[in-house]
This record gives structure tokens, C-alpha cells and sequence, in this order.
């Protein structure tokens, strides 16, 4: 079965970076793009940016250029997300979630089929 | 981008139907047929029940149905039932090739 797995909780100060790694399993790793999503406490979900596993190319939403990094490992099934110059603002559970096409094999990944299960980054001083 | 639109919140007795709309403009919701719905209960991650605006994802119970007119979508829920309180997301497809936007979320309450 597919599966996501997350790194766990991070504590960081501002101004530091956090790397947080996703683990899959369950599919073939490179046949699948890959979601970043954030969602700080008590408020909505934030598209951070997706990375293709086969290739490594990346893009990110343009609130993040310049600060996010996602990257992968196919070696080990694995993708991951760093993020730098950490504020407060950054406190967040971050999600990877594996691209869906529909139904269609030439669709766009837009869509979020399975999750990981979450993992807290809190940037405090 | 900007976030789409989405009430904060609504609700509905068991057994009646509820609607909660997203807006966007004619870069995203209004220009393509890829929105998508999630539910989201709470401490759990989303979970994907519309897609391409008014598909269900195979294990969706066919009373959560989706629409879209214009620059807004719609999810439908009927024959609200309590386990449907949570949190629903809309997302659009936002341009190069693989960029999404989120709604700002709506809570659902089942009276």
C-alpha cells in the first residue's frame, strides 16, 4: 500500500533552515510528482512547490522563491523539502502529498491522492 | 497568487444538503477544469473528494457532488451526516503546468 513517511517534529530559531525529508513506498517513486503543502496552526492549507522524482525539477509558488529547496533521493525513495531564513510565520504541520493525474496519464499532478502524515516545524526563539 | 474565496463557515441539520462555494478569478478557477475539494478532519491530513471539478475519487460516498459556473466552484454535500463535520478546501490549478492554489477553507458544522 502507498505510504508517506515524514521526518519527525522540529524546534529551529530564526534565521536557521529546516530539511524535512518524505519517505515513499507502496509505488514507483519516479512515476509520481510530488506536493509540498503547509498549514500553520489554526489556519488553511499554503501549496508550497512540487518536485519530480525522475528528474528532480522543481517549482515553486512565488512566495517561497528564493527560500524553499526541494529535492530527492532515488536511491532511497525520498524527497526533500528545506527551508530557509526561518521567521516566526514559518510554524506550520508541512505535508508531502503525491500528484494525482485523474484519470488521464497525460493530465496535469494537480491533485493530492495520499498524504504524510505531517510534521510540526516550530521556529521560536 | 492569491487565495480563492471561501465562506469561513456553514452548517446544516442531518439529512439536509449544504453548498460551500470558491472563488477565484479567470487565471484559475475560471480557466480550467481542475478544481479539486478535500476534507480535512481534524489533527489528520486532507483527504481528495472531488476532482477535475466534479469527479469522485474512488471510496467517496456520491453525496458530495461538485460544480463550477463562472470564476466560482461549488461542493454539494446532501444527506449531511455528522461524520461530515470537518474542515473542505477548494483548489485550483494556477498555471505552469503544475502550480495549485488553495481556498482559505470552510468549517463544516452538523448541527
Amino acid at each position: 500500500q502507498v505510504q508517506l513517511v515524514q521526518s519527525g517534529a522540529e524546534v529551529k530559531k530564526p534565521g536557521a533552515s529546516v530539511k524535512v525529508s518524505c519517505k515513499a513506498s507502496g509505488y514507483t517513486f519516479t512515476s509520481y510528482y510530488m506536493h509540498w503543502v503547509r498549514q500553520a496552526p489554526g489556519q488553511g492549507l499554503e501549496w508550497m512547490g512540487i518536485i519530480n522524482p525522475s528528474g528532480g525539477s522543481t517549482s515553486y509558488a512565488q512566495k517561497f522563491q528564493g527560500r524553499v529547496t526541494m529535492t530527492r533521493d532515488t536511491s532511497t525513495s525520498t524527497v526533500y523539502m528545506e527551508l530557509s531564513s526561518l521567521r516566526s510565520e514559518d510554524t506550520a504541520v508541512y505535508y508531502c502529498a503525491r500528484g494525482w493525474r485523474g484519470d488521464s496519464i497525460a493530465a496535469r499532478p494537480l491533485y493530492f491522492d495520499y498524504w504524510g502524515q505531517g510534521t510540526l516545524v516550530t521556529v521560536s526563539s | 497568487q492569491s487565495a480563492l474565496t471561501q465562506p469561513r463557515s456553514v452548517s446544516g441539520s442531518p439529512g439536509q444538503s449544504v453548498t460551500i462555494s470558491c472563488t477565484g478569478t479567470s487565471s484559475d478557477v475560471g480557466g480550467y477544469n481542475y478544481v479539486s475539494w478535500y476534507q480535512q478532519h481534524p489533527g489528520k491530513a486532507p483527504k481528495l473528494m472531488i476532482y477535475d471539478v466534479s469527479k469522485r475519487p474512488s471510496g467517496v460516498p456520491d453525496r458530495f457532488s461538485g460544480s463550477k459556473s463562472g470564476n466560482t466552484a461549488s461542493l454539494t454535500i446532501s444527506g449531511l451526516q455528522a461524520e461530515d463535520e470537518a474542515d473542505y478546501y477548494c483548489c485550483s490549478y494556477a498555471g505552469s503546468y503544475t502550480n495549485v492554489v488553495f481556498g482559505g477553507g470552510t468549517k463544516l458544522t452538523v448541527l
